[in-house]
């Protein structure tokens, strides 16, 4: 069965750091990849996805993602955080057999001190 | 824009007791979904929903069972309420495209068993 790990359950950063937040997925055919993003109080919601092409995937509100097969990661990133993206962030993975079952990551919980 | 609604917010429900969490969605979607969401494990898929009528279960359906009645309206039942299952439940909704679907989430129902 795949698996997805979301290496970091907590981290705090100041304004104006950069973001990295590590996803790594266990299925080695094709799959596809989500982050979603939860900010308090509020819905889950999609933050970007990769499908296929380039691997460089850019997302809502300055986030991207770059898929990197060889290492089975889809690590999201942002040069530079703000206050604002205070929140719990999922990876997500679809494999090509698993129909329309997402498996998602631990979460991430993201502070940002302003 | 897509809208999924989920009937409560916030549960409080005794040992023992059958719960019913109802969701919908205005979309028209083939595929609806219930995860629950707990600190550290992110979410996990109980249930989902590809056509009326049809079920699938998830990673841990033990002790949920589903019904989809119409296409717009997806419910869990915890016939038999346990601690256990105090937890946030979150409902999905997705087109049914296979590789390229993207689920769209409700506000969760925070579920309190005493």
């Amino acid at each position: 069965a795949q698996s997805v790990s979301q290496h970091n359950h907590h981290v705090i950063l100041s304004e104006a750091a950069s973001l990295e937040l590590g996803c790594n997925y266990s299925y080695g055919g094709t799959v596809n990849l989500f982050w979603y993003v939860q900010y308090p109080g509020q819905h889950l919601q999609l933050l970007l996805k990769y499908f296929s092409g380039d691997p460089l995937v850019k997302g809502i509100k300055g986030f991207e993602a770059e898929f990197i097969k060889s290492k089975f990661s889809f690590n999201l990133r942002k040069p530079s955080v703000q206050w604002s993206d205070t929140a719990e962030y999922f990876c997500a993975a679809l494999a090509g057999n698993a129909g329309n079952m997402l498996t998602f990551g631990g979460g991430t919980r993201l502070m940002v001190k302003p | 824009d897509v809208k999924v609604t989920q009937s409560s917010r916030y549960l409080v429900k005794r040992t023992g007791e059958k719960v019913f969490l109802e969701c919908v969605q205005d979309m028209d979607h083939e595929n609806m979904f219930w995860y629950r969401q707990d600190p550290g494990l992110g979410l996990r898929l109980i249930y989902f929903s590809y056509d009326v009528k049809m079920k699938e279960k998830g990673d841990i359906p033990e002790g949920y069972s589903v019904s989809r009645e119409k296409k717009e309206r997806f419910s869990l039942i915890l016939e038999s309420a346990s601690t256990n299952q105090t937890s946030m439940y979150l409902c999905a909704s997705g087109l049914g495209s296979g590789s390229t679907d993207t689920q769209y989430f409700g506000p969760g129902t925070r579920l309190t068993v005493l």
